[in-house]
């Protein structure tokens, strides 16, 4: 069975800064990957997902993933953080079949201004 | 574009009394989903439909039960509340393949006294 990890239960970066969520998962075959965010009060909406091809994956709101099969891993990044990224951020490894999904902890991401 | 609705958005329950969650997506997806969220435990699976007709226990089940008399509906039971159902419960859908995203809804927070 799959399983993923996120190692970091809260992150406080400042406005303007870089970001990186670190996910990583286990799975015996070919992943597939997603990022999710939540705002608070909200449902969650992918940012993101790899399935083949390039390794560095884009998404929306300027967020982007790389995919490191070596270290089971596919962490979640962003050049410059807006007040509005505030929120939990899932990382997802879909299984064999589209019901097998599992989500990570979550990782709370405050912003400072 | 609705995507996928759920009501009610809030419910306060006693212990042992019964209700339905109400999940409606727009979308013509065949599999919709019904997962609970808490407090540093991500998202996990309690039931499943992967067509109209269907249904498949997830992770935790227990005290659960389902129904998708409608392609486009999705309905969750509590048969007789407890406190440990207290939780955020989310509906989601998805095309039948594994590289498919779930679409989730905004979420009903249920709170069992």
């Amino acid at each position: 069975a799959q399983s993923v990890t996120q190692p970091d239960i809260h992150i406080t970066v400042s406005e303007g800064a870089s970001l990186e969520l670190r996910c990583n998962y286990s799975y015996g075959a070919t992943p597939y990957l997603f990022w999710y965010v939540q705002s608070p009060g909200q449902g969650l909406q992918l940012l993101l997902k790899y399935f083949s091809g390039d390794t560095l994956v884009q998404g929306i709101k300027g967020f982007e993933a790389e995919f490191k099969r070596s270290q089971s891993s596919f962490n979640l990044r962003k050049p410059s953080v807006h007040w509005s990224d505030a929120a939990e951020y899932f990382c997802a490894v879909g299984g064999p079949t589209p019901q097998k999904l599992v989500f990570g902890q979550g990782t709370r991401l405050t912003i400072n201004p | 574009n609705a995507g996928v609705t759920q009501t009610p958005k809030f419910q306060v329950l006693k212990t042992g009394q019964s209700m339905t969650l109400q999940c409606a997506q727009d979308m013509n997806h065949n599999s919709m989903y019904w997962y609970r969220q808490d407090p540093g435990m991500g998202l996990r699976l309690i039931y499943y439909s992967a067509s109209e007709g269907t249904t498949d226990k997830g992770e935790v089940p227990d005290g659960y039960n389902v129904s998708r008399l409608k392609k486009q509906n999705f309905l969750l039971g509590l048969e007789s509340a407890a406190p440990s159902q207290t939780s955020v419960y989310f509906c989601a859908s998805s095309l039948e393949s594994r590289d498919q995203p779930q679409h989730f809804g905004d979420g009903t927070r249920l709170s069992i006294l």
